[in-house]
């Protein structure tokens, strides 16, 4: 079963403006991974954060962690429509260690008008 | 540095008939996981090899199997085809370490099951 959830489904925003994405999941975790992906294409991996992470950022991505709450947020600042691409955020659960096996949410669809 | 490769990119297979997929990691990588993409499930984790040895496996059925090589090359293979089986297969290789590494993506092998 699906461990992360992202919300929104869908987000369509203007050019320039900022984006939010929330990820919710299950289970303790090692880290949690955002991933962009265009059009069915392979996934571009964007951010990784650990579980002793509260914060952290790279370039116009800001991704939060709650571990007490089981959440995640990416915001992406001042979007381009470049950035129109479907986002998931992934899980690496702790099962004693790292295993190699993301658990994956079902994405949210970005869209960002010119 | 080049990254995952895979290949086939398409391919367009039978009901019944058996495929294998193959996946090329990022130099140094050794850990290679495997997922399957559709519009119903969406991504789903596979199986990982790491050093040759499967460590961890996803809720598939038998007919699906892989095996990784002594250069971390990987494949896959799928036997007696279904419709169902029609997907986005993704391969991800990784460094590997107690608290997770970043996973990167090759852009796919889209397998159709006709």
């Amino acid at each position: 079963s699906q461990q992360g959830e992202e919300d929104p489904q869908a987000l369509s925003i203007q050019e320039g403006e900022n984006a939010t994405m929330n990820c919710s999941y299950k289970t303790s975790i090692n880290n949690l991974q955002w991933y962009r992906q265009n059009s069915g294409r392979g996934l571009v991996h964007l951010i990784l954060i650990r579980s002793n992470e509260r914060e952290k950022h790279s370039g116009r991505l800001r991704v939060t962690l709650d571990t007490s709450k089981k959440s995640s947020s990416l915001l992406i600042t001042a979007s381009r429509a470049a950035d129109t691409a479907s986002y998931f955020c992934a899980t690496d659960p702790n099962y004693g260690g790292s295993q190699g096996n993301l658990i994956f949410g079902k994405g949210t669809k970005l869209s960002v008008k010119p | 540095k080049a990254g995952v490769t895979q290949t086939p990119r398409y391919l367009i297979k039978t009901r019944g008939q058996q495929v294998t997929l193959s996946c090329s990691p990022i130099s140094g990588h050794r850990s290679v996981s495997w997922y399957q993409q559709t519009p119903g499930q969406g991504l789903q984790f596979l199986f990982e090899y790491f050093s040759e040895t499967q460590r961890n496996k996803g809720n598939f059925p038998g007919r699906f199997s892989g095996r990784q090589f002594s250069n971390s090359r990987s494949e896959m293979n799928v036997s007696t085809l279904e419709l169902g089986d029609s997907a986005l297969y993704l391969c991800a290789s990784s460094l590997v370490a107690q608290d997770g590494y970043e996973q990167y993506f090759g852009p796919g092998t889209r397998l159709t099951v006709t």
